[in-house]
C-alpha cells in the first residue's frame, strides 16, 4: 500500500516568489504520485503525476514536481507564484482505499 | 467534453428525508468514488466502485448507500439524512484506480441537513 503526507497545513508566499508545497510518501513497490488543486468553490483538478522516468514532472499552470526517491518526496513547485495560485493543494498516491488528507492551503499575497 | 457531473449542486433538506445525489461520467471509466469534504478533515472517501456491480466501503460509509448498475452512473443515497451529513460531496472517476490514472472530479454537491 502507498500513502502520502503533507507536513504543512498552510504555505504563505508573496507574489513573484518561488512556491513549494511539500509531500512525502511511503511506498511498497513503484510509486504513482499525483498533485491536485482545488480552487475556492470548485472541485479538484489534476495538476500532474509521476509514473516513471524523468524525476522532474511538468504540469498545468506552470507547476512542476520533483520526485526524490532518496528523500521519498514529491514536492510541488512553481518558480514564480501568482495570486491566482491561492488554493488548496492535495498530494495523492493511487491506493484505492485511501482518502485524501486535509491538503495544504496556499495563500499568495500581492 | 469529458466530465463528471453531479446533481443537484446544492440541496437543503430535513432530517430523515431520503435523498439521492447523482453522479455521471462520460469517459467510460471503470472506477468511481464518492468523497465528503469537511473543514480540517480533508476529503474522506465514502464508497468506491471498481466496476459495474462492484462497490466497497471507504473510510466513512455509515449512513450512505451506493449502487453501480451501469458504468457511467454512481448515485449516492442517504436513506435517512442527519445533520452530521451536512457536507460538501464530490464524485470522482478514473480509468482504473490502481496505477497511473488520475482522477476526474465533479463540481461538488453542497448538502445541508436541518
Amino acid at each position: 500500500a502507498q500513502s502520502v503526507a503533507q507536513p504543512e497545513d498552510q504555505v504563505n508566499v508573496a507574489e513573484g516568489n518561488p512556491l513549494t508545497v511539500k509531500c512525502t510518501y511511503s511506498v511498497s513497490g513503484n510509486p504513482y504520485l499525483f498533485w491536485y488543486v482545488q480552487y475556492p468553490n470548485r472541485g479538484l483538478q489534476f495538476l500532474l503525476k509521476y509514473i516513471t522516468g524523468d524525476n522532474l514532472v511538468k504540469g498545468s499552470y506552470g507547476f512542476e514536481a520533483e520526485f526524490n526517491k532518496s528523500q521519498t518526496s514529491f514536492h510541488l513547485k512553481k518558480p514564480s507564484a501568482l495570486v491566482s495560485d491561492s488554493a488548496l493543494y492535495f498530494c495523492d498516491s493511487n491506493d484505492y482505499k485511501l482518502s485524501f488528507g486535509a491538503g495544504t492551503t496556499v495563500t499568495v499575497r500581492a | 467534453e469529458a466530465q463528471v457531473t453531479q446533481n443537484p449542486r446544492y440541496l437543503i433538506t430535513v432530517t430523515g428525508k431520503k435523498l439521492t445525489v447523482t453522479c455521471s461520467q462520460n469517459m467510460n471509466h471503470e472506477y468511481m468514488s464518492w468523497y465528503r469534504q469537511d473543514p480540517g478533515l480533508g476529503l474522506r472517501q465514502i464508497y468506491y466502485s471498481m466496476n459495474v456491480e462492484v462497490t466497497d466501503k471507504g473510510d466513512v460509509p455509515e449512513g450512505y448507500k451506493v449502487s453501480r448498475k451501469e458504468k457511467r452512473n454512481f448515485p449516492l443515497i442517504l436513506e435517512s439524512p442527519s445533520p452530521n451529513q451536512t457536507s460538501l460531496y464530490f464524485c470522482a472517476s478514473s480509468l482504473q484506480r490502481e496505477g497511473r490514472n488520475e482522477q476526474f472530479f465533479g463540481p461538488g454537491t453542497r448538502l445541508t441537513v436541518l
